[in-house]
């Protein structure tokens, strides 16, 4: 199975900030990546597929980069609704999360 | 509107057995690989089983292989998760999920969760 990590598990930031989160598969998976964020109570929501492609909908603030075994997801200004849970999932194989960042208010 | 709505769950005993709907609505149910992914309280995602857009093809987690058993019935627009042998490990919100595309892994739209509490 493919592993997957993540850093921070947190991190408080205030708004207006540039956030990145990082996330590293433990074999190549090419750019078979996504970003989901989650907030409380709510199901998770599709930001970023194929490592780089932005869903429909969701504000270009947010971007994906990386290929291979390392990704970068990158808030370039943090809005209020941004504070969330973020999750990486590889989809090279069977579908695998990583353990989630949190970002918080600071 | 895509809509994915699930059912099924509640408080069941450990070693019984439960199954799980989820109806979509708002796209061709017949195009698309579906998926159940749950989340244990207070933790993070894990997905659990994929199938795709025939039933020709499924996969599980480690963690429920042999005891789950995922299904369609494109005539219905709906999806399943026969749950057998259930554990206390498999408390958790569960999800239906849409795939992107008509095999991919990358998962576009989401229900709201039906919860198993698995307790004696």
């Amino acid at each position: 199975d493919i592993q997957m990590t993540q850093s921070p598990s947190s991190v408080s930031a205030s708004v207006g900030d540039r956030v990145t989160i990082t996330c590293r598969a433990s074999q190549g998976i090419s750019s078979w990546l996504a970003w989901y964020q989650q907030k409380p109570g709510k199901a998770p929501k599709l930001l970023i597929y194929a490592a780089s492609s932005l869903q429909s909908g969701v504000p270009s603030r947010f971007s994906g980069s990386g290929s291979g075994t390392d990704f970068t997801l990158t808030i370039s200004s943090l809005q209020p609704e941004d504070f969330a849970t973020y999750y990486c999932q590889q989809a090279n194989s069977f579908p695998f999360f990583g353990p989630g960042t949190k970002v918080d208010i600071k | 509107e895509v809509q994915l709505v699930e059912s099924g769950g509640g408080l069941v005993q450990p070693g019984r057995s439960l199954r799980l709907s989820c109806a979509a609505s708002g796209f061709t149910f017949d195009d698309y690989a579906m998926h159940w992914v749950r989340q244990a309280p207070g933790k993070g995602l894990e997905w659990v089983s994929g199938i795709s857009w025939n039933s020709g093809s499924t996969g599980y987690a480690d963690s429920v292989k042999g005891r789950f058993t995922i299904s369609r019935d494109n005539a219905k627009n709906s999806l399943y998760l026969q749950m057998n042998s259930l554990r206390a490990e498999d408390t958790a919100l569960y999800y239906c999920a849409k795939s992107k595309y008509s095999s991919s892994s990358y998962f576009d739209y989401w229900g709201q969760g039906t919860l198993v509490t698995v307790s004696s």
